[in-house]
């Protein structure tokens, strides 16, 4: 049974500061990393898909690394704002016989005080 | 493009009883996958369809079972329903079974009682 882990479970961050948390995945047989921003209420947006080692995406104050080889990836935040406020997950997929869809860590949970 | 669409939004079903959850893809998906978050928990892996078959499957019993249309809609059925089974259920489409462009919907609330 494939474990992703999100750290960490949540986090109060204020206004105006930078933040990052961790997901980590098996790396065997591994194929793409996902990372979601899911708001109350809503569907769960994709951010990024990062599929190499050392991949980095950036996407306005919202940024990702990826390493393959010991199997995390962080995602970053420039200056929280409010709207930032959201549950982040991760998820990852895998190659090889089976390929059960992907497989989600339990997410962050991310308030931003104003 | 309405993107993935769910329904019903919500549902309030009794153990023992049968549901059926439908799903539109996001227009020129051929790929439908579903998920079950339940408390607390990520979403889990229940299965995908591919050209009306299902072509992966997670470590769901058999009382889930679902169908694809050949407009790529899908339906989610589940059987003899547990307290347990009562999650919100999240359905996803994509262009690929990887799910490198998977779009999700917003999801059915099922509560079962």
């Amino acid at each position: 049974i494939l474990n992703v882990e999100q750290s960490p479970q949540s986090l109060h961050v204020q206004e105006g500061d930078s933040t990052n948390f961790t997901c980590s995945f098996p790396s065997s047989n591994f194929y793409a990393l996902h990372w979601y921003r899911w708001e109350t209420a809503k569907s769960p947006e994709a951010l990024f898909v990062m599929t190499l080692n050392g991949d980095e995406k950036k996407k306005g104050r919202i940024s990702a690394t990826l390493n393959t080889k010991e199997g995390y990836s962080y995602l970053y935040i420039k200056g929280s704002q409010p709207e930032d406020s959201a549950t982040y997950l991760c998820a990852s997929a895998y190659s090889g016989g089976g390929a059960d869809g992907l497989t989600f860590g339990k997410g962050t949970h991310l308030i931003i005080q104003p | 493009d309405a993107g993935v669409t769910q329904s019903p939004t919500h549902l309030i079903k009794t153990r023992g009883q049968q549901v059926t959850l439908r799903c539109s893809p996001k227009s020129g998906h051929d790929t439908v996958s579903w998920y079950q978050q339940a408390l607390g928990q990520g979403p889990q892996f229940i299965f995908q369809y591919y050209e009306e078959e299902e072509r992966q499957r997670g470590n769901f019993p058999d009382r889930f079972s679902g169908h694809q249309f050949p407009n790529y809609s899908s339906e989610l059925n589940v059987n003899a329903l547990l307290l347990g089974d009562s999650a919100l259920y999240l359905c996803a489409s994509s262009l690929d079974r990887r799910g490198l462009t998977a779009f999700f919907g917003q999801g059915t609330r099922l509560t079962v009682v």
